[in-house]
């Protein structure tokens, strides 16, 4: 079965910090996997997404993330917060391809 | 080009009435979507659809039922509504070519009292 657990429901980071948004899966199958995006009032945007090509993926926006299969991971960062990032950020997990799992959220606040 | 779209964007139901979400988009997807998204749990899938005339169970359907008789919509039916699904839902769309995106409508707001 699939899941995602993120560690954080909450990260506030300064104006220019790096920002750091940890994701775990569980998946029996070698997974899809997946950062979405929801600012406040609007639906998710797909941020970036793993589909076992490189381990290393760029999105949009500057993000990026790293897929760790030893420690079923899949991080997500920004090397410095724009306050344009304050958002809520998803991490999901896919065996098929399409049927998502997503975690809990983590909301990122940026202060000036 | 609208994407997709959600009708109504708000509402709110007396415990035991029902009502029908629709969901549209122009985009010729597919696969499409229903997740309903609470505090503190993500977003889960309800029930989804891989085509035309077909609908299967998510994570969470119960309470809730649904229909694709056109492409391009997907209706989700509660039809007697509870407090417990006071929630905002969310429609969305897949193309199936692998390129694994899925395309996220802006949300109903459902209050049930």
């Amino acid at each position: 079965a699939q899941s995602v657990t993120q560690l954080g429901s909450h990260v506030s980071v300064s104006e220019g910090a790096l920002v750091l948004l940890r994701c775990n899966y569980s998946s029996s199958v070698p997974p899809y996997l997946f950062w979405y995006v929801q600012y406040p009032n609007q639906g998710l945007q797909l941020l970036l997404k793993y589909t076992s090509a490189a381990t290393l993926v760029k999105g949009i926006n500057g993000f990026e993330a790293e897929f760790k299969k030893s420690e079923t991971s899949f991080h997500l960062t920004k090397p410095s917060a724009h306050m344009s990032d304050a958002a809520e950020y998803f991490c999901a997990v896919s065996e098929s391809g399409h049927k998502l799992s997503f975690g809990a959220g983590t909301t990122v606040t940026v202060r000036a | 080009n609208a994407g997709v779209t959600q009708t109504p964007k708000f509402r709110v139901l007396k415990t035991g009435q029902s009502m029908t979400l629709l969901c549209a988009q122009d985009m010729n997807h597919e696969y499409m979507y229903w997740y309903r998204q609470d505090p503190g749990m993500g977003l889960r899938l309800i029930h989804y659809s891989v085509g035309e005339g077909t609908t299967a169970k998510g994570e969470v359907p119960d309470g809730y039922n649904v229909s694709r008789l056109k492409k391009q919509n997907f209706l989700l039916g509660l039809e007697s509504a509870a407090p417990s699904q006071t929630s905002v839902y969310f429609c969305a769309s897949q193309r199936p070519d692998g390129s694994y995106e899925q395309y996220f409508g802006p949300g109903t707001r459902l209050t049930v009292t």
